[in-house]
């Protein structure tokens, strides 16, 4: 069974812009989350998506959002990108619901200059 | 205030030293406790789910138990290739997760 993926791997962008990445869960998984990953911060829960409807969100600001597609693929944005949004993004998906087991994909690397 | 602590921050043994690694919580209403593993730059990957006081879960060298305010992930005779950080999140009643901060472990030839 292919695991989570995640595209792009790496990105450098400069502050202001905006960015997309993009996350395809595990065949059968309908739960889709997002985490923001920092050496300072450890890993924080961003969002979750469930039936293409945002189901639990963690506390950032409203610059980051996501959506999710029919097909459960997932894709997450940040607009007016600032140099603490520098991180690994990491998604997951699992069965159901956020509290079943999490499987994570390799992150997207972002850099932001 | 729902809080996961892990301890050490970081962790250097020599191969074959045995050790064992803390995740204390205070949340809410407990559903479940999770070890992951990751390897630099790569995501999380799953180790175990622990559900209840009691609980005991093996798998090659670790050994992972839960009590009603922690967990220990314990590493029975480790190689240079368990070095890795090793994350604990929890999940409550309110379908919250909560991921402590990890603890890097070194394990030296």
């Amino acid at each position: 069974k292919a695991g989570v993926t995640q595209t792009p791997r790496y990105l450098i962008k400069t502050r202001g812009q905006q960015v997309t990445l993009s996350c395809s869960p595990i065949s059968g998984h309908r739960s889709v989350s997002w985490y923001q990953q920092t050496p300072g911060q450890g890993l924080q829960f961003l969002f979750e998506y469930f039936s293409e409807t945002q189901r639990n969100k963690g506390n950032f600001p409203g610059r980051f959002s996501g959506r999710q597609f029919s097909n459960s693929r997932s894709e997450m944005n940040v607009s007016t990108l600032e140099l603490g949004d520098s991180a690994l993004y990491l998604c997951a998906s699992s069965l159901l619901v956020l509290t079943d087991t999490q499987y994570f994909g390799p992150g997207t690397r972002l850099t932001v200059l | 205030e729902d809080q996961v602590t892990q301890s050490p921050e970081a962790l250097r043994l020599q191969e074959g030293e045995s050790s064992s690694l803390n995740c204390s919580y205070t949340v809410s209403g407990l559903r479940g406790l999770f070890w992951y593993r990751q390897d630099p730059g790569k995501g999380p990957e799953f180790l175990f789910t622990l559900y209840s006081a009691g609980e005991e879960k093996e798998k090659e060298r670790l050994k992972a138990t839960l009590t009603k305010k922690e967990s220990f992930l314990h590493i029975t005779a480790p190689k240079p290739e368990d070095s890795a950080t090793y994350l604990c999140a929890v999940t409550t009643g309110a379908n919250n997760l909560f991921f402590g901060t990890g603890t890097r472990l070194t394990v030296i030839p």
